[in-house]
C-alpha cells in the first residue's frame, strides 16, 4: 500500500509560471512532511519541510501548502525558472517511529521551458 | 553544515563480485543510516535503516545476506553488495539522520553500480 501519492507525474511550465505538485497521505500519525528535489545523477537535496501545526511554510520561491484535514500537501514554485527543472520527491514520516523511517512519493518530473 | 559523503560515486564490476559503498557523515553524527535504492526514473525504495553498533533493520523483500550493511561508527556506514548480478546495477543512496534536527535526513550524492 503506497502510503504518499504523488501527482502529477510530470509537468511542464513555462518560464515564470507557478509549477504545483501534490501530495496525499493516509497515516494521519505522520509529522513530518518535506520536499526534496533531485538531479539526475545526484543525491536528493532537503528543499523544505513542514510540519502539521502549520498550514503553510515559504521559503523564497518555494511554498508548501498543508491541508490537514484533507490529508494533503502541495508544493508551490513561484517563478519558475530553467534551473528548476528537476525531479521532485515529496515524502511523510511519524516522529521518532522506524527511526524516522521516510515514505517518499513517486516523484514529478518537472521541465521548465525557457 | 549537514553533508553526507559517498564513495565510491560510481563502480563498475564483474557479475560474482561484491562491492562495498561507503556512506559518511562529514561534519555530525549520525545516529541512524538509511540506504536506498532507485532505479531510473522511479522512486527511493527504503533497502534497510541502521544504528550505530546494532544490526541493520532490512525492508521486506529485500535480502540481507545479500546487501550487508555495517554501521561501525557514527560517522560510518557501509553496503556491501555481495555475489552481485546485472540485476543489481542501480542507483545507490544513504541518508543519515542525527537525531538532532528531528525527522531531518541527509542524503548522500549516490554511487551508480553497474554489473556487467
Amino acid at each position: 500500500q503506497q502510503q504518499v501519492k504523488q501527482s502529477p507525474q510530470s509537468l511542464i511550465v513555462q518560464k515564470g509560471g507557478i509549477s504545483i505538485i501534490n501530495c496525499a497521505y493516509e497515516n494521519t500519525a505522520f509529522d513530518y512532511f518535506p520536499w526534496y528535489q533531485q538531479f539526475p545523477g545526484k543525491g536528493p537535496a532537503l528543499l523544505i519541510a513542514i510540519r502539521p501545526d502549520v498550514s503553510e511554510k515559504k521559503e523564497g520561491r518555494f511554498t508548501i501548502s498543508f491541508n490537514k484535514s484533507a490529508k494533503q500537501f502541495s508544493l508551490h514554485i513561484m517563478d519558475s525558472q530553467p534551473g528548476d527543472s528537476a525531479t521532485y520527491f515529496c515524502a511523510a514520516s511519524k516522529g521518532r517511529d522506524n527511526f524516522n523511517k521516510f515514505y517518499f512519493g513517486s516523484g514529478t518530473k518537472l521541465n521548465v521551458k525557457p | 553544515g549537514a553533508v553526507v559523503s559517498q564513495h565510491p560515486s560510481r563502480v563498475i564490476c564483474k557479475s560474482g563480485t561484491s562491492v562495498k559503498i561507503e556512506c559518511r557523515s562529514l561534519d555530525f553524527q549520525a545516529t541512524t543510516m538509511f540506504w536506498y535504492r532507485q532505479f531510473p526514473k522511479q522512486s527511493l525504495m527504503l533497502m534497510a535503516t541502521s544504528n550505530e553498533g546494532s544490526k541493520a533493520t532490512y525492508e521486506q523483500g529485500v535480502e540481507k545476506d545479500k546487501f550487508l550493511i555495517n554501521h561501525a561508527s557514527l560517522t560510518l556506514s557501509t553496503l556491501t553488495v555481495t555475489s552481485a548480478h546485472p540485476e543489481d546495477s542501480s542507483f545507490y543512496i544513504c541518508s543519515a539522520a542525527s537525531g538532532r534536527a528531528y525527522n531531518e535526513q541527509f542524503f548522500g550524492p549516490g554511487t551508480r553500480l553497474t554489473v556487467l
